[in-house]
């Protein structure tokens, strides 16, 4: 199958900064990413669509100014969190789209102190 | 609203013996419905993908069926190995026109010797 990568694998920033995660799309062009968020024990929830050239797509309830995102290019996608505060540590998922199924990064386990 | 339920938190099995996880849904119409593996602390891994007009899918030792008069799902894995302990996440397509995934919560599978 298709490989995705995620940049960092994990990382710890103070409260207040901005964290930026790079996903890649390794042996395809990904038009669409998807980036999901996933709590302890919880289910991954969707948080925005990502589509090259174009705007993000946010789901209801996600802060489009907190989660800037970028895709630049057919094979790179960034989520960047903007003035982040603990309530926004969590393990952050990119993934790329094939036909029908989605193809997933290993995640970015992101702490804020 | 939208929901999809996997109604065992956790399983435990003997290796050996057949596993089988179910998934059920409400309030979507699938046009086809995805398994995911997903390891503690990494992103989830496509396992396979059933249509609905598709009673069954098979690849190697797992097995799913998909009912959509019931609305429900089942996941198998025959001849279970400690090696297949991990969670198992059912997703249906929001739009189903390729677009995000809906996941439920999963299902821990543990797999003893």
């Amino acid at each position: 199958g298709a490989v995705v990568s995620q940049h960092p694998s994990w990382v710890i920033c103070k409260s207040g900064t901005s964290v930026k995660i790079e996903c890649r799309s390794l042996d395809f062009q990904a038009t669409t990413m998807f980036w999901y968020r996933q709590f302890p024990k919880q289910s991954l929830m969707l948080m925005a669509t990502s589509n090259e050239g174009s705007k993000a797509t946010y789901e209801q309830g996600v802060e489009k100014d907190k989660f800037l995102i970028n895709h630049a290019s057919l094979t790179l996608s960034t989520l960047t969190v903007t003035s982040a505060h603990p309530e926004d540590s969590s393990f952050y998922i990119c993934s790329a789209r094939g036909s029908y199924e989605q193809y997933f990064g290993p995640g970015t386990r992101l702490t804020v102190t | 609203s939208q929901k999809i339920e996997q109604n065992s938190e956790a399983l435990n099995i003997q290796e050996g013996k057949t596993a089988t996880l179910t998934c059920n849904y409400t309030n979507y119409s699938p046009a086809y419905l995805q398994w995911y593996r997903q390891d503690p602390g990494r992103g989830p891994v496509f396992l396979l993908l059933i249509r609905e007009n598709e009673k069954e899918k098979r690849k190697e030792r797992l097995k799913v069926t998909f009912d959509t008069t019931l609305k429900q799902s089942l996941f198998h894995i025959t001849a279970s190995q400690p090696a297949d302990s991990a969670t198992y996440l059912c997703a249906l397509d929001i739009t189903n026109s390729g677009y995000a995934l809906n996941f439920g919560k999963g299902t821990s599978l543990l797999v003893t010797p």
